[in-house]
């Protein structure tokens, strides 16, 4: 089966910095993958998705970005965070069923002070 | 517009009653359903999934659900909860490459 990992686990960061987080895949090839953010009482927002390497489909306007630089990596960043950023970031992959079938990681948790 | 509806933010149950979620979907024609579950602070498992063909769907840790096209729903039950339990819970469905959530359902086991 997969496993998803997902770093940093936790992290605080000042308005106006950047942000990398990073999120690989094992025990799977070609998977779509998804980054997920969930903020307190709001549930899970769909940000990103890719299908393959270097194809992203952004689901919500915002100041972040995703990359996938290899098959089973998948990058979310931002040039700047806002206080609005802070939350849960959950990265997920079904492992190309194409079904929503999804595993998760144990997400990152981002705190913008 | 396709969505998942959980009308439950919040529910309270005694260790060793029967628990149902609800879940109401809109969608054209017969989606994807999942339900999963997260625990505090972790990421989300899947409990259990209907596409197609027999209603009622068995899942892990004792869970089922009923698709119920008539009603649009696709509620989860257990019957008889565990302090274990005690989680976050999501419906979801899935469309064109895309899972999307309900708002979700939190659960309180007591003693």
């Amino acid at each position: 089966s997969q496993t998803i990992h997902q770093w940093p686990a936790t992290l605080v960061q000042p308005v106006g910095s950047p942000l990398s987080l990073e999120c690989t895949v094992e025990g799977t090839s070609n998977p779509n993958l998804y980054w997920y953010r969930q903020a307190a009482g709001r549930g899970l927002q769909l940000l990103f998705y890719s299908v393959g390497i270097g194809q992203i489909s952004s689901e919500v306007p915002q100041n972040l970005s995703a990359s996938r630089p290899q098959d089973r990596q998948f990058i979310l960043s931002s040039k700047k965070l806002l206080l609005s950023d802070s939350g849960f970031y959950l990265c997920a992959s079904d492992g190309r069923s194409n079904t929503g079938e999804l595993f998760f990681g144990e997400g990152s948790r981002l705190t913008v002070l | 517009a396709q969505s998942v509806t959980q009308p439950d933010i919040h529910i309270t149950v005694s260790e060793g009653a029967s628990l149902e979620l609800r879940c109401n979907y809109s969608y054209g024609a017969t989606p994807y359903l999942f339900w999963y579950v997260q625990s505090p602070g972790q990421g989300l498992q899947l409990l259990l999934k209907y596409f197609s063909g027999d209603t009622l769907v068995q899942g892990i840790k004792g869970f089922e659900a009923e698709f119920k096209r008539s009603q649009s729903s696709f509620n989860l039950r257990k019957p008889s909860v565990h302090w274990s339990d005690a989680a976050e819970y999501f419906c979801a469905f899935f469309n064109d490459y895309k899972l999307s959530f309900g708002a979700g359902t939190t659960v309180t086991v007591r003693a």
